[in-house]
């Protein structure tokens, strides 16, 4: 099985603008989460999705968004970036289930200048 | 807010020493998982430990887990240069949203 594709790898914004991000995650997997990890704040959990539906959210502006389509892949669109928004953005893909065991993607590298 | 504390934040060994790392959280939890993270690269799941396991193996991986302590270990014995990565635990109780600890950073000379 292909493992978790996230695109872009790279990306460079700045101030202001708006940026999405795509995950695709392993077929089968049905949960899809996402992470913020800087090395000042470590790994920082963003939102979950499960079959399209947002079943946990972190500590995040709502500028934070995303969304689950119907195949499983998912977006996270941040709105008016910030300086602090450059951070390694993770993605992962599960079953869904109790327990599960997540998958990362090689993660998307945001840097707003 | 991270729920799990890792301990030491950085270890410095020799290939062939074993290297041992703490976690503490905070919440009750379902189970624990250890991954690790290569230079900048995404996490690979390393070990899981269901809250009513108190120790489990795989291959040179050694995880213990104390509920009432609310704490875990992660040892990895006879080090190797390619070990050398962050090691975070994570904790989740039923669907909850999993959280990640600070890290412990290996770094194993050979």
């Amino acid at each position: 099985k292909a493992g978790v594709t996230q695109t872009p790898r790279y990306l460079i914004k700045t101030r202001g603008q708006q940026v999405t991000l795509s995950c695709s995650p392993i077929s089968g997997h049905r949960s899809v989460s996402w992470y913020q990890q800087t090395p000042g704040q470590g790994l920082q959990f963003l939102f979950e999705y499960f079959s399209e539906t947002q079943r946990n959210k972190g500590n995040f502006p709502g500028r934070f968004s995303g969304r689950q389509f119907s195949n499983s892949r998912s977006e996270m669109n941040v709105s008016t970036l910030e300086l602090g928004d450059s951070a390694l953005y993770l993605c992962a893909s599960s079953l869904g289930g109790v327990p599960d065991t997540q998958y990362f993607g090689p993660g998307t590298r945001l840097t707003v200048l | 807010s991270q729920q799990g504390e890792e301990d030491p934040q950085a270890l410095s060994i020799q290939e062939g020493e074993n290297a041992t790392m703490n976690c503490s959280y905070k919440t009750s939890i379902n189970n624990l998982q250890w991954y690790r993270q290569n230079s900048g690269r995404g996490l690979v799941h390393l070990i899981l430990i269901r809250s009513n396991e108190r120790e489990k193996h795989s291959g040179r991986l050694r995880v213990t887990l104390d509920t009432s302590k609310k704490s875990s270990s992660l040892l990895i014995t006879a080090s190797r240069a390619a070990d050398t990565a962050s090691y975070f635990c994570a904790s989740r109780f039923n669907t909850d949203k999993l959280i990640f600890g600070t890290g412990t950073r290996l770094q194993v000379f050979p």
